[in-house]
């Protein structure tokens, strides 16, 4: 059993375009996030929700919007999509937010903007 | 504020050679500090981490001991292997924060 999960696992898409990342974890987490890696693997927190409050909300384009029907899921809405929104979005999810709490990882979603 | 620096990639070393990756980090407070990887095409896993000065994180022949006297976190190994080529990540939780802070990632490369 995957305990992060995320699809789609690929997408490319045209720019201009909104698309969905979907996330779920089974772990019982009660906090999840939406971190984005570039090319050169640099990682960036975006979101992170606990217990579907919203608790980090980094400075990224509004058009990236976060959403959380409950605490085992975590989708990320993208709208009007921009060739610099290319990478790789990782879904995550720890024990609770904060210290000491060991992030645990999906595999990540490959978006390329064409 | 919080950060991380790590020794800049790619390091590429023989297999069986030793391997030493720096981390250094800034903090306001008593952080937690952790080394994720990452291997081709995955997302990144807990590979160790320490919660308090002095202690050692160790995991798969790979250690790391939190020094707050020189606010290091250095990752080591005796012997690598070809398996562990990847990406490794320094990360950083502060007291009273919710974010975990990473650095820019070391790529290892591991010739047979």
């Amino acid at each position: 059993d995957t305990a992060v999960s995320q699809t789609p696992k690929y997408l490319v898409t045209q720019m201009g375009n909104d698309k969905s990342i979907k996330c779920e974890q089974n772990l019982g987490h009660d906090t999840m996030y939406w971190y984005k890696q570039d090319s050169k693997k640099f990682l960036k927190i975006m979101f992170s929700y606990n217990n579907k409050e919203l608790i980090i909300n980094e400075t990224v384009p509004n058009r990236f919007s976060p959403k959380s029907p409950d605490k085992a899921h975590l989708n990320l809405h993208i709208n009007s999509l921009e060739l610099g929104d290319s990478a790789v979005y990782f879904c995550a999810s720890s024990q609770a937010a904060g210290y000491g709490n060991t992030i645990y990882f999906g595999e990540g979603s490959w978006l390329t903007v064409v | 504020g919080n950060s991380v620096t790590q020794m800049e990639g790619p390091v590429t070393l023989s297999e069986e050679a030793f391997l030493t990756i720096n981390c250094t980090y800034t903090a306001t407070g008593y952080p937690s500090l952790f080394w994720y990887v990452q291997y081709p095409g995955e997302g990144l896993q807990l590979l160790l981490k320490a919660t308090k000065a002095d202690d050692k994180g160790s995991n798969k022949g790979f250690e790391a001991t939190y020094r707050k006297e020189t606010t290091s976190f250095h990752l080591e190994k005796g012997s690598v292997q070809v398996s562990d080529s990847a990406v490794y990540f320094c990360a950083l939780t502060d007291t009273g924060g919710f974010k975990t802070i990473f650095g820019a990632g070391t790529r290892l490369f591991v010739k047979a």
